[in-house]
């Protein structure tokens, strides 16, 4: 069984760019998160959708962090525009099972680097 | 607000060593609490999930205890092989949302 996977594992852009990140979660699972570790900080939750609706994005840092889950499947998270402040380590995880006993899945993440 | 804390930041330890990370939260009101594992460049595995109603998890060489009314929770490896060398984060989800508050880790080194 695949695990969650992230494209790209790497990506360089210039301030001001736009930088699409994806993510595939396990097959099955209706919960699907995205979280961020900047340089020196501990990892941080952006927000979770659950199928393709928008369960909470409270801690998407601002309104150029656009993320999608279409059908209810893949997901995206775009920057538009980058800034600096913005590299770090993007990660995606996903779960079958809500509650006490829920266990995340953690993709491999996608460095972000904005010079 | 519920924070999450680890110490050390770092450990070096030689190898056949037993060792225990700690973890802190503030808000003792969570659901779980999971102690993940990740190796450079690769994302987070999660080793153990200790719910809110139980006191400690074990899987093979990991023991990780959770203790709610102090906020704390330890992890317990025995006889550390060089292949345990990796970032240890804890992180407790509480009762409000499905969120993750994660420590920032401590970077577990062991020396052959």
């Amino acid at each position: 069984e695949a695990g969650v996977t992230q494209f790209p594992s790497h990506s360089v852009i210039e301030k001001g760019q736009t930088v699409t990140l994806r993510c595939d979660p396990i097959s099955g699972h209706d919960n699907l998160y995205w979280y961020r570790r900047v340089m020196g900080k501990e990892i941080k939750f952006l927000l979770h959708f659950v199928k393709e609706s928008k369960q909470d994005e409270s801690g998407m840092p601002n309104n150029r962090f656009l993320a999608e889950r279409t059908g209810g499947t893949y997901s995206t998270l775009k920057v538009q525009p980058a800034e600096l402040e913005d590299s770090g380590v993007y990660f995606c995880a996903s779960s079958q099972e809500r509650g006490v006993r829920e266990k995340l899945f953690f993709g491999s993440g996608t460095q972000l680097s904005v010079l | 607000k519920q924070e999450v804390t680890q110490i050390p930041a770092a450990l070096s330890v030689p190898e056949g060593e037993n060792l225990v990370l700690n973890c802190s939260f503030t808000d003792s009101a969570i659901y779980n609490l999971q102690w993940f594992r990740q190796d450079p460049g690769k994302g987070l595995t999660s080793l153990l999930l200790i719910q809110s109603s139980q006191r400690e998890q074990t899987s093979g060489r990991l023991n990780a205890s959770l203790d709610k009314s102090s906020g704390r929770s330890t992890l317990y490896i025995a006889a550390s092989q060089p292949g345990d060398s990796a970032t240890y984060l804890c992180a407790v989800k509480g009762n409000q949302g499905g969120k993750l508050i994660f420590g920032q880790g401590t970077e577990l080194s062991v020396k052959p």
